[in-house]
């Protein structure tokens, strides 16, 4: 069965500094897709990113980069420099090849940036 | 650019009562979905749809649910009698045909209180 870890429940940080959200996941497919969402206070989910299996190079977008790990079952987002901006609730997800895209989310790991 | 919208943003019902939530998914996308979040919890799927039929539903996705896509651009999910535990935030979200269709764009929510 499909399952998304992300056990940090909330993460305070100052901004400038950087901080790593974690995700872990479990699945019995050997083909499937990993996900970054964020939910600002206004309450949308926005698309950041998305990566497949056989795909482990990390990604770096502006301020933010991601950390595929195949070995430990991970998929860690790091902000860098954080802003008040980036307060958010951000959403680990998976999507399996032999399901019907359907998304599994995490239980997301709620961000408050301190200015 | 275009987005997922979805009507109305905040409904309040008594319980029994049906309502039909409104969505109208990104214009070339072929892939609708609803997904729900209650309070403080993850986002959990809830139906997927083809082709003018449903790919596939959760176990949360019970007979009290159904969706449609009654012309073109609409595409609504409505809870025939609602109880109280179908309090929630419901998402709807589209994606393309092809090798992206699962990267999936949200609206920003319906908001359901069940009194």
């Amino acid at each position: 069965a499909q399952k998304v870890t992300q056990a940090q429940t909330e993460i305070s940080v100052v901004e400038k500094e950087d901080v790593t959200l974690d995700c872990v996941y479990e699945t019995r497919d050997t083909t499937y897709y990993l996900f970054w969402y964020k939910q600002p206070p206004s309450g949308e989910l926005v698309f950041l990113i998305r990566r497949n299996s056989f795909d482990e190079q990390n990604e770096i977008s502006g301020r933010y980069s991601w950390n595929f790990q195949k070995s430990t079952s991970s998929f860690n987002f790091t902000i860098t420099a954080s802003q008040v901006v980036d307060s958010a609730v951000y959403f680990c997800a998976l999507s399996e090849e032999s399901g019907a895209n359907n998304l599994f989310f995490g239980t997301g790991t709620r961000l408050t940036v301190i200015p | 650019e275009p987005e997922v919208t979805q009507t109305p943003s905040h409904q309040v019902t008594q319980m029994g009562q049906e309502v039909i939530l409104r969505c109208v998914p990104i214009s070339n996308h072929l892939y609708f979905y609803w997904y729900r979040q209650i309070l403080g919890q993850k986002v959990e799927f809830l139906v997927s749809f083809y082709n003018n039929e449903i790919s596939e539903k959760s176990e949360i996705f019970d007979d009290q649910f159904s969706v449609e896509r009654p012309d073109g651009s609409n595409f609504t999910l409505k809870i025939r009698s609602t109880k109280l535990e179908d309090s929630a935030m419901y998402f709807c979200a589209s994606s393309v045909y092809g090798r992206d269709k699962n990267i999936q764009y949200f609206g920003a929510g319906t908001r359901l209180s069940v009194l």
